[in-house]
């Protein structure tokens, strides 16, 4: 079974604060992705990544930034945190579809708190 | 925005078969049906997925109607932990390899003893 692992079930920060979310995955996917959850607005992408050093925005990248230094690690970065990024943060895998389609596979999540 | 309309709430006796409709009337040609569930606090699991044949797997069917403009989940034999929000979801190629997920507010379905 794919394995997405995401380092802390629950963080509470400050605001001001660099936050760094971790996600490890064990199935060699080439691509990952980090979604944001919120009551009424569903999953909202905010960066993917389908290779080593290789990001690309999402939908609301404003405020995060991504590194994956290794194939199986995808962290996102919170430079600044600020109150209205707390949320759930949700990562996901799968193997590079090509022309063919590739499920994702999530991690639990992360509820971070920003206070 | 999300391209699929899904029932906010379902209804289901434990032991029946769950089915949960789906529309998504302006689906292209190469864009692919796939449903997730998600369980309070947990992360969306991966359930099914197909672009225009119905799909069978250990853990349910998926009807996807000849035109393609609409599909229905099926869960067999609904138990207890079956109960969860359900998103049907059309994926969206983003230029590349990798398909997007944009996710609805999805059903929720309720199993009941």
């Amino acid at each position: 079974d794919v394995k997405v692992t995401q380092s802390s079930r629950y963080l509470v920060k400050r605001t001001g604060e660099k936050v760094f979310l971790e996600c490890v995955q064990d199935m060699d996917h080439e691509n990952m992705f980090w979604y944001r959850q919120d009551p009424g607005l569903g999953l909202r992408l905010i960066y993917f990544s389908y290779d080593v050093k290789m990001k690309e925005k999402g939908d609301i990248p404003e405020g995060y930034s991504v590194s994956r230094e290794k194939k199986e690690r995808f962290s996102l970065i919170l430079e600044s945190a600020s109150t209205n990024q707390t949320s759930m943060y949700l990562c996901a895998s799968s193997l590079l579809g090509g022309s063919s389609n590739q499920p994702q596979h999530f991690g639990d999540g992360t509820r971070l708190s920003i206070l | 925005d999300a391209k699929t309309t899904q029932p906010p709430s379902m209804d289901c006796a434990e032991g029946r078969a769950a089915n949960l409709p789906c529309n998504h009337s302006t689906i292209s040609g190469n864009e692919y049906v796939y449903w997730y569930r998600q369980i309070h606090s947990q992360g969306p699991q991966y359930i099914i997925h197909g672009l225009k044949n119905n799909e069978t797997n250990e853990m349910a069917s998926l009807i996807i109607t000849e035109d393609r403009k609409s599909s229905t989940l099926i869960l067999p034999h609904a138990t207890l932990r079956d109960t969860a929000v359900y998103y049907c979801i059309v994926s969206v190629r983003d230029g590349g390899a990798t398909n997007k997920l944009i996710f609805g507010t999805g059903t929720l379905l309720a199993v009941q003893p």
